[in-house]
């Protein structure tokens, strides 16, 4: 089973349109994270939530708004998509929200292509 | 999160050991030191962590300098499924899982 699963894995839209990436995780973790790779393969944090409140919101804009039903699932709606959001976006969980043992499980990404 | 700093990139040979550098000079006294991978078109895997003293796991190796400046990740033999980009990031206990990501090292594995 895998343990933080993305759907899609690739998605492909136009400029202006509205899509949603979904987040599922099987491992009773507390945390949840959208992370997002640009072109250059930076990773960069976006959220965070832990049981179910978000914790950390990084300087994203307002288009992309994170929800999250329940612990075991974040999702990421993004409004009005633009040529800059295409990259890849990766979701994480971990047992805890700070410390400096916690270890990050991430999925496998999606690719956001918008044309 | 203090800053660290790693080769843009390193070739092997599979089966030799391989030691990946990372310096961070500025890593305060609570920092922990943690490595994490990205193989091609996965998302990054948590490989090992240390603090003072050198670890060791199923995946790797951490050495650590004395003055923790500086450590090193150690494949001690390689495969070519060990191709990936590595990356050395200092968490605090504040950070929240803010891990923050640098450009990181790509490491090739000839067969």
């Amino acid at each position: 089973d895998t343990a933080v699963s993305q759907t899609p894995k690739y998605l492909v839209t136009q400029m202006g349109n509205d899509k949603s990436i979904k987040c599922e995780q099987n491992l009773g973790h507390d945390t949840m994270y959208w992370y997002k790779q640009d072109s250059k393969k930076f990773l960069k944090i976006m959220f965070s939530y832990n049981n179910k409140e978000l914790i950390i919101n990084e300087t994203v804009p307002n288009r992309f708004s994170p929800k999250s039903p329940d612990k075991a699932h974040l999702n990421l709606h993004i409004n009005s998509l633009e040529l800059g959001d295409s990259a890849v976006y990766f979701c994480a969980s971990s047992p805890e929200s700070r410390g400096p043992n916690e270890k990050l499980f991430f999925g496998s990404g999606t690719q956001l292509s918008v044309l | 999160d203090a800053k660290t700093t790693q080769p843009n990139s390193m070739e092997s040979n599979e089966e030799e050991p391989v030691h990946l550098p990372c310096n961070h000079s500025t890593i305060s006294g609570t920092d922990y030191i943690h490595w994490y991978r990205q193989l091609p078109s996965q998302g990054p895997e948590y490989v090992i962590h240390g603090l003072t003293s050198n670890v060791n796991n199923r995946m790797a190796s951490l050495a650590i300098a004395e003055d923790r400046k500086s450590s090193t990740l150690i494949l001690h033999r390689a495969t070519l499924r060990d191709a990936a980009v590595y990356y050395c990031i200092l968490r605090s206990g504040t950070s929240y899982g803010k891990l923050t990501f640098g450009q990181g090292t790509i490491l090739t594995v000839h067969p």
